[in-house]
């Protein structure tokens, strides 16, 4: 089994639909992401849960909707999006999102590639 | 406002040469560095790190290089393989808020058979 695997690899959906991606990791680890990567531009994260709990909602609009029900598991719930967020959305997870011991690697599933019409 | 710059979105190099990806930033509290590479339709994987305390650090045929007075970091390949094709991403981060990493946009490298 992959560290981090992400469903569904590619969704297409329309300006009215809702959707959700979801994310698993199989690594024990304790923090979660999502990063967004669209053309040409850097990948900009989106959310940390860090033991379940956000720590980090980098100025998102409110469709875009996390959930962290545990440590492995992270969704992301869509809604009335815009054909500007069609992108790669990527899930990533890591020890925990501070402390000494973190060397700051994330790992990454192979993301979900989002088209809005 | 970008933090990470990577400003070669692109490099060809050639097999056995040596390939340098760059990456410039601005924010001066940044302390730990990674780079991570990318093939499609794969997720980004993690290659080598510097924190801000050394100015190299290598890793077999990678090697990491950091100017803090300049704010810039260079990753070598020596010697590139055609495997090396993918594209890599600089990320920048305080190694007391790993909540946080910027990344830069990414530079496609392409080595040549």
């Amino acid at each position: 089994e992959t560290g981090v695997t992400q469903t569904p690899r590619h969704l297409v959906m329309g300006m009215t639909n809702k959707k959700s991606l979801k994310c698993e990791q199989h690594l024990g680890h304790n923090a979660m992401y999502w990063y967004k990567q669209s053309a040409k531009k850097p990948l900009e994260l989106m959310f940390v849960y860090n033991f379940k709990e956000q720590t980090e909602n980098n100025s998102v609009p409110s469709r875009f909707s996390p959930e962290c029900p545990n440590s492995s598991h992270l969704f992301l719930h869509l809604h009335t999006l815009q054909p500007e967020d069609s992108a790669l959305y990527l899930c990533a997870s890591s020890q925990d999102a501070s402390g000494a011991l973190n060397t700051g690697e994330l790992f990454f599933g192979e993301g979900s590639r989002l088209t809005v019409l | 406002d970008q933090q990470v710059k990577q400003n070669s979105p692109s490099l060809s190099v050639q097999e056995g040469r040596i390939s340098i990806l760059n990456c410039d930033y601005t924010n001066s509290m940044f302390d730990y560095f990674l780079w991570y590479k990318k093939y499609p339709a794969e997720g980004p994987t993690f290659l080598i790190s510097i924190s801000s305390i050394k100015d190299k650090n290598e890793d077999g045929r990678f090697t990491v290089f950091l100017n803090k007075s300049a704010k810039h970091l260079s990753l070598h390949i020596v010697p590139s393989q055609p495997g090396d094709s993918a594209v890599y991403f600089c990320a920048a981060s305080v190694v007391n808020n790993f909540n946080k990493f910027y990344f830069g946009s990414g530079t496609k490298l392409n080595v040549k058979p």
